[in-house]
């Protein structure tokens, strides 16, 4: 267990729809990052916030969005939802936001499956 | 750019054989290099990691060593159990040109008794 948390475990939607995702990362950890998994993409990076701010953004679609909250806990936000959305979504968390000189490793929640219908 | 090239799988072995996972990187700079693994059904967990050249990460058996000289990171195991079989991911983080951790396509790994 890494204790990072997702919920939901999974989330079946049609199209069109839209749908929030929520992590909450290890205890301590200020860095929340997102990435999807499919299987035409492999692993891709979303979007990373530290301490509630937006750090950096990956291959994010303008469909999606993110926020981090005072609590720490993360919620990401897929709207209009296509066919091509369907994927796994993990959350990673860690202690810094590596923009120092100290890189720290990343520990990921166990995922949420998404299928768009 | 910054990228990371693993061999192609399905990777199947016997019990006790000797494991190698290919890596090689394309970074600037000077990256963190990882190791995560996939179980069935779940999360991506940490397996090992190497911070700078010539470093060695090790864990559960498994180890791969930072070369600098030929940009590779490649995992290995001495002697495999069945519980090992899971897919395997190289990934590279480079402070120098962003945040992210950048993956490999994975390897499947599945052994057998």
């Amino acid at each position: 267990d890494s204790g990072v948390t997702q919920t939901p475990k999974h989330l079946i939607t049609a199209t069109g729809q839209r749908v929030t995702l929520r992590c909450s990362p290890r205890s301590g950890d200020l860095s929340v990052y997102w990435y999807q998994q499919s299987l035409d993409q492999g692993l891709q990076f979303l979007i990373h916030y530290y301490n509630g701010e937006e750090r950096a953004k990956g291959n994010i679609l303008e469909r999606f969005s993110a926020q981090q909250f005072p609590d720490l806990h993360s919620e990401l936000n897929l709207s209009s939802l296509e066919l091509g959305d369907s994927a796994l979504y993990f959350c990673a968390s860690s202690v810094a936001d590596s923009g120092g000189t100290l890189i720290h490793e990343q520990y990921f929640g166990p995922g949420t499956r998404l299928t768009v219908t | 750019g910054n990228s990371v090239t693993q061999m192609e799988g399905p990777v199947t072995l016997s019990e006790e054989a000797f494991l190698t996972i290919n890596c090689t990187y394309t970074a600037t700079g000077y990256p963190s290099l990882f190791w995560y693994v996939q179980y069935p059904g779940e999360g991506l967990q940490l397996l090992l990691k190497a911070t700078k050249a010539d470093d060695k990460g090790s864990n559960k058996g498994f180890e791969a060593t930072y070369r600098k000289e030929t940009t590779s990171f490649h995992l290995e195991k001495g002697s495999v159990q069945v519980s090992d079989s899971a897919v395997y991911f190289c990934a590279l983080l480079n402070n120098q040109a962003g945040t992210a951790l950048i993956f490999g396509k994975g390897t499947t790994l599945s052994v057998s008794s």
